[in-house]
């Protein structure tokens, strides 16, 4: 089954709120990566973290990896309509070779 | 910088046949990887190579072939389309830190989205 989980889902907002998305691993994660995939468009890398707690800030967007290193968060203040997309966490597994592990992706909606 | 390319964009398959997607990197890396995406379920790994010669299987490769001749090509080959693989398929790319490719940016091509009837 799927060993990386997202929740949630799927999450409306109205611009100007903020966003959370939880990134869940069954197993130890090495690393944690975020991509940010734009409707009809790939995934483009945000960010990695490697240390366990680890906290990363771009602008609006704040990253945390857990101090287990088995699950993750993205947070976003203050959305905006451009922040519209799903958001993917990956990551190696503990005794997961050269794979990287996608999660099931959490697709934002943000509305006027 | 072209990055990745893959081809097509789009296709529609009937059941039974066969069919290769194509992937192109032009930047050197070693690592590249086949994903399909289906809705809820993220991106699941197929197949992957971590250089020339060598591939390796992931998640989810019943059905799929994969060969990898030079460090710029990883093609991906459905056998006897089902439609079960109706889906989108991402190939992806990254080069090799000091230990690994699981811990660089992964490059992603625009995708091929794959209908089977």
């Amino acid at each position: 089954g799927q060993q990386v989980m997202q929740i949630p889902q799927y999450q409306h907002v109205q611009e100007g709120e903020d966003f959370t998305t939880y990134c869940n691993s069954s197993t130890t994660l090495s690393n944690i990566q975020w991509y940010k995939q734009r409707p009809g468009g790939h995934p483009v890398f945000l960010i990695q973290l490697v240390k366990s707690g680890e906290v990363k800030k771009q602008k609006r967007l704040t990253f945390q990896f857990g101090e287990a290193k088995k699950n993750s968060s993205l947070h976003i203040t203050a959305t905006q309509t451009t922040d519209v997309g799903t958001y993917f966490c990956a990551g190696r597994l503990t005794g997961g070779g050269n794979k990287l592990t996608f999660g099931t992706g959490t697709q934002l909606k943000v509305e006027l | 910088n072209a990055g990745v390319t893959q081809t097509p964009k789009f296709q529609v398959l009937k059941t039974g046949q066969s069919m290769t997607l194509q992937c192109a990197q032009d930047m050197n890396h070693e690592y590249m990887s086949w994903y399909r995406q289906d809705p809820g379920m993220g991106l699941r790994l197929i197949h992957y190579s971590v250089g020339a010669g060598i591939t390796d299987q992931g998640e989810v490769p019943n059905g799929y072939n994969v060969s990898r001749s030079t460090t710029e090509d990883f093609p991906l080959r459905l056998l006897s389309a089902a439609p079960s693989q109706t889906s989108v398929y991402f190939c992806a790319s990254s080069y090799a830190s000091g230990t690994g490719f699981w811990n660089t940016e992964a490059f992603f091509g625009q995708g091929t989205r794959l209908t089977v009837v």
